[in-house]
């Protein structure tokens, strides 16, 4: 299994401004992915980050709206940058692990994010 | 333009009433179908996955199984606690874009 944290758990931030949410996993991982929940939604993908490399970017986002890093195995950030209300989400990271033949992803708890 | 199409929306089961949920696919190539839960508030939380027709797998009450258009998860005998958001998502063949469909919120009455 894979423990994921995220933080913060929740916000709410102001229109125009940036969120950058953390996510921490218990042991080395190639990929981890970003996604985004809207309300009564279900999951979107934003970007695959991978360390050492830029992260790619699914279509309709951008990095300038959501920049990521990725300096390490364990570690990623995904920044919301010049948030409106439409950004209203939760965010959500990923990491799949693969044991033998057999694929298992698992997300952290998700970042609560609301824009006022 | 691939996609992944989640059946029913809602479904409200008597406890102990088994049920179906459905969930379809037109992505080109699969590597890998999975299942999760989602509780309200939380990330899903990983069930099983599928990677070819006529594969099954339980786990608990629940048993998944795929077709090559297609996959059902099988409720039976549900308990309250099984109420829960439940996603399914299609792995592409390069195993790092994952198409998920709108899930089911399933609600049992005691």
């Amino acid at each position: 299994s894979a423990v994921i944290s995220q933080k913060p758990s929740r916000d709410i931030c102001q229109r125009g401004t940036s969120l950058t949410i953390q996510c921490q996993v218990d042991s080395q991982v190639t990929m981890m992915f970003w996604y985004r929940q809207q309300p009564g939604q279900s999951l979107t993908l934003i970007a695959t980050a991978n360390q050492g490399s830029e992260a790619t970017y699914e279509s309709g986002f951008v990095i300038d709206k959501f920049p990521i890093s990725r300096p390490n195995l364990t570690f990623s950030t995904l920044t919301v940058s010049n948030m409106s209300p439409e950004d209203s989400s939760i965010y959500l990271c990923s990491v799949t692990r693969t044991s033998g033949t057999t694929d298992t992803q698992y997300f952290g708890p998700g970042t609560r994010l609301t824009v006022l | 333009e691939d996609q992944v199409t989640q059946s029913p929306e809602a479904l409200r089961l008597q406890e102990g009433e088994s049920s179906s949920l459905n969930c379809s696919y037109t992505v080109s190539g699969l590597r890998g179908l999975f299942w999760y839960r989602q509780d309200p508030g939380k990330g899903p939380e990983f069930l099983f996955t599928l990677y070819s027709a006529g594969e099954e797998k339980e786990k608990e009450r629940l048993k998944a199984t795929l077709t090559k258009k297609e996959s059902f998860l099988h409720i039976t005998a549900p308990k309250p606690e099984d109420s829960a958001t439940y996603l399914c998502a299609v792995q592409t063949p390069t195993g790092n874009q994952f198409y998920f469909g709108t899930g089911t919120s399933l609600t049992v009455i005691p």
